[in-house]
């Protein structure tokens, strides 16, 4: 089944301990992306990769740390969580062209942070 | 920067009736594409029109595009209360993969 998958589901932690949010995908998509979404605010991208090492960021990147080694895999990284990063996090992937395509999603990672 | 903005926020109507969604953006856009989101979980994509169509349709749903008023509307006909959802508008500027979320609308269909 084509999908992206996120791990973990949910996580609680504390402030300052690194914490790494996994994402893959098994679409040979080139195309990935964080986002994270929040009440009132829509969903607000963090950072995004366009191929194997090739990322940008976004218009939240502050805090985060995204690396694209492999095309599958695109963690999220948090060197030291703050409970301003409380959130939910969605990882998006897709296929790169000018007619544009649309966007699998993950299933959502609900980070809390204390 | 937030590309599109959903209207209304909220929506409440009864099974079997339409539901219209509505959704402006601000710069040109290579296409425009309608997501739905089910509470807590991952947007699914909808549909996707492209900035030299006018209209499309896939199933219940309708999407038109205006890009003289940069806007776009989502209809989805004869709602079952399994349409309850939120419902995102997103674009992208020409030549970029990367998508802007507007904020959008909550639709409740009742029995």
């Amino acid at each position: 089944e084509a999908q992206v998958t996120q791990n973990p589901r949910y996580l609680i932690t504390v402030t300052g301990k690194k914490l790494t949010v996994t994402c893959s995908q098994n679409m040979n998509h080139e195309y990935m992306s964080w986002y994270r979404q929040d009440p009132g605010l829509g969903l607000r991208q963090i950072y995004y990769s366009m191929n194997v090492e090739v990322t940008d960021k976004g218009d939240v990147p502050e805090g985060y740390k995204v690396s694209r080694k492999e095309k599958r895999n695109f963690p999220l990284i948090l060197e030291s969580p703050s409970p301003n990063q409380t959130s939910l996090y969605f990882c998006a992937s897709s296929l790169v062209g000018d007619r544009g395509y649309g966007y699998t999603f993950g299933s959502g990672t609900r980070l809390t942070v204390v | 920067s937030q590309q599109g903005e959903e209207d209304p926020q909220a929506l409440s109507i009864q099974e079997g009736e339409n539901a219209t969604m509505n959704c402006s953006y601000k710069t040109s856009i290579n296409n425009l594409q309608w997501y739905r989101q089910n509470s807590g979980r991952g947007l699914v994509h909808l549909i996707l029109i492209r900035s030299n169509e006018r209209e499309k349709h896939s199933g219940r749903l309708r999407v038109t595009l205006d890009t003289s008023k940069k806007s776009s509307s989502l209809l989805i006909t004869a709602s079952r209360a399994a349409d309850t959802a939120s419902y995102f508008c997103a674009s992208g500027p020409p030549g970029y993969s990367t998508l802007t979320f507007g904020k959008g609308t909550m639709l409740l269909v009742s029995p």
